[in-house]
């Protein structure tokens, strides 16, 4: 079946940086973007930034450009976001989503499980 | 940046009633390019309308949606148990560059 797995819990320090996986399985990995999203404790979704799985192209939101970097790995059908320079208010459930067809514009129909990183001195 | 706005943040209904969640957009936004979600606690997004008024496969046809422009509208024609949960509106646009952007959500609770 169709799925996103993504990596485990982090705790990190302020001014580190994370790198959280998102493994894709079940579908041709090259016929959708991959988007990352995130959400604080309590709050709402926020969108980080997305890659084009072919040739790795990225658009990240103004908010993280110069902190936020997305890859993809073709071969293992992942994806990778590294956050860096953490502060605490980085502190929040990351997803990775996978978008409806090959465009930016449907939304994401598949999603990971989430993945919780704490930055807490 | 196009902002959107949604109301009103917390809607107390009875399972069985009718649920109208709006969302508004600080400048006119692509219908084809406007989504909204379903998020239950702990749980990750739910996509439950795209192109503003088409239902994925899966998606009960009691979740509707509607508008163009700067007001969309997402109507529960009858609330489920199961049904109450934080809605979002999303939206991607070109106007600033690509960007995708999220409604802050509106939740819907049992009265």
């Amino acid at each position: 079946q169709v799925q996103l797995v993504q990596s485990g819990t982090e705790v990190k320090k302020p001014g580190a940086s994370v790198n959280v996986s998102c493994k894709a399985s079940g579908y041709t990995f090259t016929n959708y973007y991959m988007v990352w999203v995130r959400q604080a404790p309590g709050q709402g979704l926020e969108w980080m930034g997305i890659i084009n799985p072919i040739g790795g192209r990225t658009t990240y939101a103004q908010k993280f450009q110069g902190r936020v970097t997305m890859t993809r790995d073709t071969s293992t059908s992942t994806v990778y976001m590294e956050l860096s320079s953490l502060r605490s208010d980085d502190t929040a459930v990351y997803y990775c989503g996978r978008t409806v067809g090959y465009s930016y514009g449907y939304g994401m129909d598949v999603w990971g499980q989430g993945t919780t990183v704490t930055v807490s001195s | 940046e196009i902002v959107l706005t949604q109301s009103p943040g917390t809607l107390s209904l009875s399972p069985g009633e009718r649920a109208t969640l709006s969302c508004r957009a600080s400048q006119s936004v692509s219908s084809i390019y406007f989504t909204w979600y379903q998020q239950k606690p702990g749980q990750a997004p739910r996509l439950l309308i795209y192109g503003a008024s088409s239902r994925p496969t899966g998606i009960p046809d009691r979740f509707s949606g509607s508008g163009s422009g700067t007001d969309f509208t997402l109507t529960i024609s009858r609330l489920e148990p199961e049904d109450f949960a934080v809605y979002y509106c999303q939206q991607y646009g070109q106007q600033y560059g690509s960007s995708l952007t999220f409604g802050g959500g509106t939740r819907v609770e049992i009265k």
